[in-house]
């Protein structure tokens, strides 16, 4: 079975505050994804990464930045926390982008409150 | 444009009835993926299927069915006896193989009740 881990279930920053986000999985995946989840938004897109030290931008990568220094890891860093970034944090890998590996597996997700 | 649509909200049945939840796509691409997922009060986005548009086969998984008809563009989902632990938010999703960001178009999600 593929394992997306999220390091942290629930964090509380302060504002203001840089927020490190880690995410592992375990199955050699090439891409990994971050979203966030708000209610009557949806799923969103923040960053995506196909390769090491790659990414991509999603629809909303304003206030963060990722990090991909090895395979099976991906951080979202919020530099400098705000209020309108309290959010739960998903985390996803996937094997490919397109064809019969693009199925999207996801973490448990991280619930972040910023103060 | 393309475009994931859940109609239904929200649904709410008494255990051991049968559900369809509802899933209407618009795509331009000749090949696309089809997904659901489902989420449990827990938060963790759980896979359940994916289909490709070259294969229209209906398909069942114990509870769980899936009709996927390109003639009107649906891919709908039946849980037949349902169980108090389906409850759940589930997702339906869209990839388009020519998407240059290949990203996931997501319908809004449709909040399963299970009652007892």
């Amino acid at each position: 079975d593929v394992k997306v881990t999220q390091s942290s279930r629930y964090l509380v920053k302060r504002t203001g505050e840089k927020v490190f986000l880690e995410c592992v999985q375990d199955m050699d995946h090439e891409n990994m994804f971050w979203y966030r989840q708000d209610p009557g938004l949806g799923l969103r897109l923040i960053y995506f990464s196909y390769d090491v030290k790659m990414k991509e931008k999603g629809d909303i990568p304003e206030g963060y930045s990722v990090s991909r220094e090895k395979k099976e890891r991906f951080s979202l860093i919020l530099e400098s926390a705000s209020t309108n970034q309290t959010s739960m944090y998903l985390c996803a890998s996937s094997l490919s982008l397109t064809g019969s590996g693009n199925t999207i597996y996801f973490g448990e997700g991280s619930w972040l409150t910023v103060v | 444009a393309q475009k994931v649509t859940q109609a239904q909200t929200e649904i709410s049945v008494v255990e051991k009835e049968d559900v369809t939840l509802d899933c209407v796509y618009e795509t331009r691409d000749t090949t696309y993926y089809l997904f659901w997922y489902k989420q449990p009060p827990s938060g963790e986005l759980v896979f359940l299927i994916r289909r490709n548009s070259f294969d229209e086969q209906n398909e069942i998984s114990g509870r769980y069915s899936w009709n996927f008809q390109k003639s009107t563009s649906s891919f709908n989902f039946t849980i037949t006896a349902s169980q108090v632990v389906d409850s759940a938010v589930y997702f339906c999703a869209l990839s388009e193989a020519r998407d240059s960001n290949y990203q996931l178009i997501w319908g809004a999600g449709t909040k399963l009740i299970i009652k007892p």
